[in-house]
């Protein structure tokens, strides 16, 4: 089974500071993935950073950068330089090779980002 | 990347009448899509698993005679919403994901549709 798990329901973060959002996983897949994606107000899904479990190194896509600590089962979104269009639902997901296609999703983060 | 394009993007209907909501994916075959339904403020909440040609599978609770879903085709997937009542409303969105992907292909998501049924 699947679990990911965000604990952060709300996070504030003033703009062009760091913010840091958590997710933890539980899977018993020996290889999967890890996806953070974006859903601003409008409800479309933007896909922003992959991280195999495999990986050496963290993921970095522009802004974006994933901590992950495999043994902690962690793979955490931090977000540089917060910029006003950041605010939006964060969801992390994950997806097993044993599981095809399917995505399990955590229970998302809402983050404001303050003028 | 890869694009799903979902429609309609919003629709009001009147409470006992059938809604029908197409999922497509536009450049790649699709043997596979997902529906989820999504309250204000939560998360995805996955309904059913779209098979092409063949049954849908409904998640534990999820009224396979309220959701229909139909995958006739590699690239289409409908949802149908029947005798809607306002408890229905809800945004619903589908995803795809090419069936040849690697591990670190994304699932692509239509642009959702927002539900309400007065």
């Amino acid at each position: 089974a699947q679990k990911i798990t965000q604990t952060q329901p709300g996070m504030f973060v003033q703009e062009k500071e760091a913010v840091t959002l958590d997710c933890t996983y539980d899977t018993s897949d020996p290889s999967y993935g890890l996806f953070w994606y974006k859903q601003p107000s409008s409800g479309e899904m933007i896909f922003l950073i992959y991280q195999g479990s495999y990986d050496q190194q963290n993921a970095t896509e522009g802004r974006y950068s994933l901590n992950f600590q495999k043994a902690r089962k962690s793979a955490n979104l931090v977000i540089s330089a917060s910029q006003l269009g950041d605010s939006a639902m964060y969801f992390c997901a994950m997806r097993g090779i044993n599981t095809g296609n399917q995505f399990y999703f955590g229970t998302g983060t809402s983050l404001t980002v303050i003028p | 990347g890869a694009v799903v394009s979902q429609h309609p993007s919003w629709v009001i209907c009147k409470s006992g009448t059938s809604v029908k909501i197409e999922c497509r994916s536009l450049d790649f075959q699709a043997t596979t899509m997902f529906w989820y339904r999504q309250f204000p403020k939560q998360s995805l909440m996955l309904m059913a698993t779209s098979n092409e040609g063949s049954k849908a599978t409904y998640e534990q609770g999820v009224e396979k005679d309220k959701f229909l879903i139909n995958h006739a085709s590699l690239t289409l997937s409908t949802l149908t919403v029947t005798s809607a009542h306002p408890e229905d409303s809800s945004f619903y969105i589908c995803s795809a994901r090419p069936p040849m992907g690697r591990m670190n292909t994304e699932a692509f998501f239509g642009q959702g549709t927002r539900l309400t049924v007065v």
